[in-house]
């Protein structure tokens, strides 16, 4: 059973970078036909697509964020990570990493969720 | 950039059947995923393909996708389904979310 878990600060100051690790256990991260992707949820409203990157080292970012947005992988540690530069209070949410089917185009293992802060 | 439209809510009476659906530009030649989110939890796949079910997902959870829209029906609907509901899909090799749908079970 695949299991995904996210850590890093729960609280960042504006204008300071945003850092996050999932950890992928029960599989490895290098396993054919997964990618991997954040999603967010700020408080109160919908789940918003962050960006996903693939075994081949492809990444694919919301336009929205891909000015000062880096995902990327540590096979070693069987971890991804997100690096979103310049955070202001709208980037305060429920962080969510995620594995993606390649063929079933779908999100099947969600990691519990972090909550992170903007604020000064 | 391309957008999913939901319905804010829906209601549903137990046993009853629900229907939530999401429109997008030519949706139909998209494939459509649903999620399931309760309170305070992460969301569940209930959906993929249109109208797969992962395992574990009761049958009573069912799919379809043509034209601009995307329908999540549940059938027998019981106070355990009381979530919000998400569809999504993939618009070139972006990710896009519907904004959700709250079905409450009366």
């Amino acid at each position: 059973q695949v299991q995904l878990q996210e850590s890093g600060p729960g609280l960042v100051k504006p204008p300071q970078t945003l850092s996050l690790t999932c950890t992928v256990s029960g599989g490895s991260i290098n396993s054919d036909n997964h990618y991997w992707s954040w999603i967010r949820q700020p408080p109160g409203k919908g789940l918003e697509w962050i960006g996903s990157i693939y075994n081949s080292g492809s990444t694919y970012y919301s336009p929205s964020l891909k000015s000062r947005l880096t995902i990327s992988v540590d096979t070693s540690k069987n971890q991804f990570s997100l690096k979103l530069s310049s955070v202001t209070v709208a980037d305060t949410a429920v962080y969510y990493c995620a594995r993606g089917g390649e063929v079933e185009q779908n999100f099947d293992y969600w990691g519990q969720g972090t909550q992170v802060t903007v604020s000064s | 950039s391309y957008e999913l439209t939901q319905p804010p809510s829906v209601s549903v009476s137990p046993g009853q059947t629900a229907s939530i659906t999401c429109s997008g530009d030519t949706l139909g030649h998209k494939y459509v995923c649903w999620y399931q989110q309760k309170p305070g939890q992460s969301p569940v796949l209930v959906i993929y393909h249109d109208r797969k079910r992962p395992s574990g997902i009761p049958e009573r959870f069912s799919g379809s996708n043509s034209g601009n829209t995307a329908t999540l029906t549940i059938s027998g609907t019981q106070a355990i389904d009381e979530a919000d509901y998400y569809c999504q899909a993939w618009d070139s090799s972006t990710g896009v979310f519907g904004g959700g749908t709250k079905l409450t079970v009366l």
